[in-house]
């Protein structure tokens, strides 16, 4: 199957210092990334949906200067919290879909970072 | 707008028993497709199923089975033979298709599920 690589899937950084979370798909072109944040035991949070070069599309609420997100290649895609607090702690997670066919349509997800802000 | 709903929180069952977990959809778009997911503990998100709106059969793969009523729009996950591996949280959701792959998948509250030995 498809594999999403996400890394780090762990840091704790101090307030007001920003993050940087990549999301790779490894064996598949991603045409389009997804990224989600998931509180404890709550369901995932769809915050923005970023398309291989151009701008991302962000849910209402989601804070478009808080939470930097590009897509430079059909590979890669990266999500920095910018100047982090501590209510920024959360589980983040990216997923990738490709151009359709034989898929399903389906979502690969990545492994996840938990952030923690001190 | 799209929407995803599960109505059980939490699920007990006894290990090798079956067990059904319970979803219901909401949608415009006549071609949408519906998954089922599997997050463990480590966080990480497994896929399990899919099923097509225009698919003729229920999807199947292995111990798990959609049983798909597309009048009721409910998309119930049946896991055959539990184990006590398949303790986790499992969740529902659904992409809308009709602008393909850009389209996004919303997932409903999720339901715990706790095999007991």
């Amino acid at each position: 199957g498809a594999v999403v690589s996400q890394h780090p899937s762990r840091v704790i950084c101090k307030s007001g210092t920003s993050v940087k979370i990549e999301c790779r798909s490894l064996d598949f072109q991603a045409t389009t990334m997804f990224w989600y944040r998931q509180f404890p035991k709550q369901s995932l949070m769809l915050m923005a949906t970023s398309n291989e070069g151009s701008k991302a599309t962000y849910e209402q609420g989601v804070e478009k200067d808080k939470f930097l997100i590009n897509h430079a290649s059909l590979t890669l895609s990266t999500l920095t919290v910018t100047s982090a607090h501590p209510e920024d702690s959360s589980f983040y997670i990216c997923s990738a879909s490709g151009a359709g066919g034989g898929r399903g349509e389906k979502l690969f997800f990545g492994s996840g970072t938990q952030l923690s802000v001190l | 707008a799209q929407k995803i709903t599960q109505t059980q929180p939490g699920m007990f069952v006894q290990e090798k028993e079956a067990v059904t977990l319970d979803c219901t959809y909401d949608t415009s778009d006549p071609s949408y497709g519906l998954f089922w997911y599997k997050q463990p503990s480590s966080g990480e998100m497994i896929f399990l199923i899919y099923q097509g709106s225009y698919d003729q059969q229920n999807a199947t793969e292995g111990r798990y089975s959609l049983n798909f009523q597309k009048a009721r729009k409910s998309a119930n996950l049946v896991i055959s033979a539990s184990q006590l591996g398949d303790s986790a949280m499992y969740f529902c959701a659904m992409r809308e298709l009709r602008y393909s792959s850009a389209s996004k998948i919303i997932f409903g509250s999720g339901t715990r599920l706790s095999i007991r030995p």
